[in-house]
């Protein structure tokens, strides 16, 4: 079983559409992330949270809002799509520290 | 402003031919380096961390490599199953705890059989 599983895999939605991307870790991580991977671009992080009282935005957090429901669980919601969030959406968790990000397989969003 | 620039774009080698891709990083005080590999459809896969200059480390046909500016992924005789996009990544010190690393754009690296 993957240690971080991001649900849906896909999703194709229309524009003005609420959206909640989620993810969920059996690796007993505090640190979770939420990053969009454009083509040549990169990975960017949209926020990330130390534990369920601690959510703070990443570099590209407005039109995103998230909640980490449990130490395991972190959602990424988008209230009103637009297309150009139409991205891959990919969850990690780390430890604290300088310890790497581990990832999940992510998800495909495409807003028409 | 942190930065990093991941050279070639893509790579295109037969197999057995080895080569390097390029990692370069302008960062205030580096505390790791992290390479991926990233498969079609899947999530980054954590490969290595480098910390600090001169570090080296292997794994299978891989060598990472550091210095003040950039790192290197060595590959020697590659296999078609190392094709892949290779994620190079910088993470600067933490502010207010927060773990943020800078993604290179990636290196698409192909091996023909």
């Amino acid at each position: 079983d993957a240690d971080v599983t991001q649900t849906p895999r896909n999703r194709i939605t229309k524009t003005g559409k609420r959206i909640m991307l989620e993810c969920s870790q059996t690796k007993g991580h505090d640190r979770m992330y939420w990053y969009r991977q454009d083509p040549g671009l990169g990975l960017r992080l949209i926020y990330y949270s130390f534990d369920v009282k601690d959510i703070n935005k990443g570099e590209i957090s407005d039109g995103y809002s998230v909640s980490r429901q449990a130490q395991a669980k972190f959602s990424l919601s988008l209230e009103s799509a637009i297309p150009n969030q139409t991205a891959l959406y990919f969850c990690a968790t780390s430890v604290a520290g300088n310890q790497p990000q581990h990832f999940g397989d992510g998800t495909r969003l495409s807003i028409l | 402003e942190d930065q990093v620039t991941q050279s070639p774009e893509a790579l295109r080698l037969q197999e057995g031919e080895s080569s390097s891709l390029n990692c370069s990083y302008t960062v205030s005080g580096l505390r790791g380096l992290f390479w991926y590999r990233q498969d079609p459809g899947k999530g980054p896969e954590f490969l290595f961390t480098l910390y600090s200059a001169g570090e080296e480390k292997e794994k299978e046909r891989l060598k990472a490599t550091l210095t003040k500016k950039e790192s290197f992924l060595h590959i020697t005789a590659p296999k078609p199953e190392d094709s892949a996009t290779y994620l190079c990544a910088v993470q600067a010190p933490e502010i207010q705890g927060a773990q943020k690393l800078v993604f290179g754009q990636g290196t698409r690296l192909t091996i023909n059989p």
